[in-house]
């Protein structure tokens, strides 16, 4: 089955610097792959996904990049603010049925310090 | 906009004991999804429904079932409850609908999430 690694686990950054966050994936099939915002003891809730038929997407200070043939896709953010302060999950999945399960990364908290 | 219901939001019970979590998808989704989060972990997925029918199927102990019912509500039922059950349910909703390519790109919206101690 699918298995996604994220790295880093913990990432600290200052006001206003980027932060990086990546992603493997196992299963070269898979064809979604979603990234999840969730602050303490709150839901995740979807900031951005990418298909595998775009390598980029973009939506203001965030953006997701995808490399297939290394199976690997990175989360960026730009201009990081107190707020984004989180953890951030990666997930991937081959949708090909309604219902089908997003497989998460563990993880990686970011701490935005102003 | 309406958004995933569940409950109850909190539970506490004792091992060996029963519970049953309630999911209630946003209106005219017709997809339901229950994951399981531990302590400072990812969300592991259990169990998923399309149109009442179970779609894909998880990590769920034998010890657990669910279904989804015809106004597309959801339950989980747990049995005898082990200290490792402790852990945030969260149900997830989307509506099925497929695209050109014959994928189903649909964005899972999360619940709040029921948070199970088992005592």
């Amino acid at each position: 089955g699918e298995n996604v690694e994220q790295h880093p686990s913990t990432l600290s950054v200052q006001e206003g610097d980027s932060a990086v966050i990546k992603c493997t994936y196992s299963d070269s099939a898979s064809n979604y792959f979603p990234w999840y915002k969730q602050e303490l003891g709150k839901r995740p809730q979807l900031i951005i996904d990418i298909r595998s038929n775009v390598g980029e997407k973009k939506d203001q200070r965030i953006a997701v990049t995808l490399n297939k043939t290394a199976k690997h896709f990175s989360l960026h953010i730009t201009e990081t603010q107190p707020e984004d302060s989180a953890v951030y999950f990666c997930a991937a999945s081959l949708p090909r049925q309604a219902g089908t399960a997003l497989i998460f990364g563990k993880g990686t908290t970011l701490s935005v310090s102003s | 906009a309406a958004g995933v219901i569940q409950s109850p939001r909190h539970l506490i019970k004792e091992k060996r004991e029963t519970a049953t979590l309630k999911c209630y998808p946003i209106p005219r989704h017709d997809t339901v999804y229950w994951y399981q989060q531990g302590p400072g972990q990812d969300p592991q997925f259990l169990i998923s429904f399309y149109e009442k029918m179970q779609s894909d199927k998880g990590s769920i102990p034998d010890r657990f079932s669910a279904q989804q019912f015809s106004d597309y509500h959801s339950e989980l039922n747990m049995s005898s409850l082990e200290l490792g059950d402790s852990a945030l349910y969260f149900c997830a909703s989307s509506l099925g609908v497929r695209d050109r390519e014959y994928y189903y790109y649909n964005e899972q919206f999360f619940g709040p999430g029921t948070r199970l101690t088992v005592l």
